[in-house]
């Protein structure tokens, strides 16, 4: 079973451009979330799709970021404009069953976004 | 407010000993529990989960124990080999039936080394 995939793995942008990640989460899963990880700390989820319906995103940045489920498959996440303070790893999760708690979120490999 | 903390960033210990990873929580509501690993440039691994209706899950070598009423969960691998050398993290999630949501809130993780 092929695994969550995203790209570009690594991008290196100026501040105040934009960039955009892309995800194709496992096959039949419903549920995808987007998280963010910054240097030193622990995973913070920034938005989570049931299909292609955003069921979270009090934690998203919205005057900057964005985020897309086209037909409850493959997911992109933009961010216009960059600063320096979005320099993480964004990694895409996604998992089968949303209503329990016990539904495993599998993790994507992530892209490691420099903001210069 | 940091909900789930694991407050050693680095254990080292000797192959084929036990390594003994720690992970505490504020939230009672929480009621699922997981513990990611993840290696360098790869998206964090699921490894083994409990529910709070449980003390104890086994898994081969991985076993985790949780404590409700002293809102502590830890991970123990025996034996220990050089290959679990990776940064363990701790997530708890509290399933919201009104939002629909399942947020997972990771800990900063454990830098693991197990020494050949």
């Amino acid at each position: 079973e092929a695994g969550v995939a995203q790209s570009p793995r690594y991008k290196i942008i100026e501040k105040r451009q934009s960039v955009a990640f892309w995800c194709n989460p496992i096959s039949g899963h419903a549920t995808l979330y987007w998280y963010q990880q910054i240097l030193g700390q622990g995973p913070k989820l920034l938005i989570q799709f049931q299909n292609n319906g955003v069921v979270d995103d009090s934690q998203l940045p919205k005057d900057r970021f964005s985020a897309e489920r086209l037909k409850g498959v493959d997911s992109t996440l933009k961010i216009q404009p960059a600063k320096l303070e979005d320099s993480a790893v964004y990694l895409c999760a996604s998992s089968l069953l949303l209503r329990a708690s016990t539904d495993t979120q599998y993790f994507g490999p992530g892209t490691r976004l420099t903001v210069l | 407010d940091q909900q789930v903390k694991q407050n050693s960033p680095s254990l080292s210990v000797q192959e084929g000993r036990i390594s003994i990873l720690n992970c505490d929580y504020t939230n009672s509501m929480f009621d699922y529990f997981l513990w990611y690993k993840k290696y360098p440039a790869e998206g964090p691994t699921f490894l083994i989960s409990i529910s709070s209706i449980k003390d104890k899950n086994e898994d081969g070598r991985f076993t985790v124990f949780l404590n409700k009423s002293a809102k502590h969960l830890s991970l123990h691998i025996v034996p220990s080999q050089p290959g679990d050398s990776a940064v363990y993290f701790c997530a708890a999630s509290a399933f919201d039936y009104g939002g629909a949501t399942n947020k997972l809130i990771f800990g900063t993780g454990t830098l693991l080394a197990v020494q050949p």
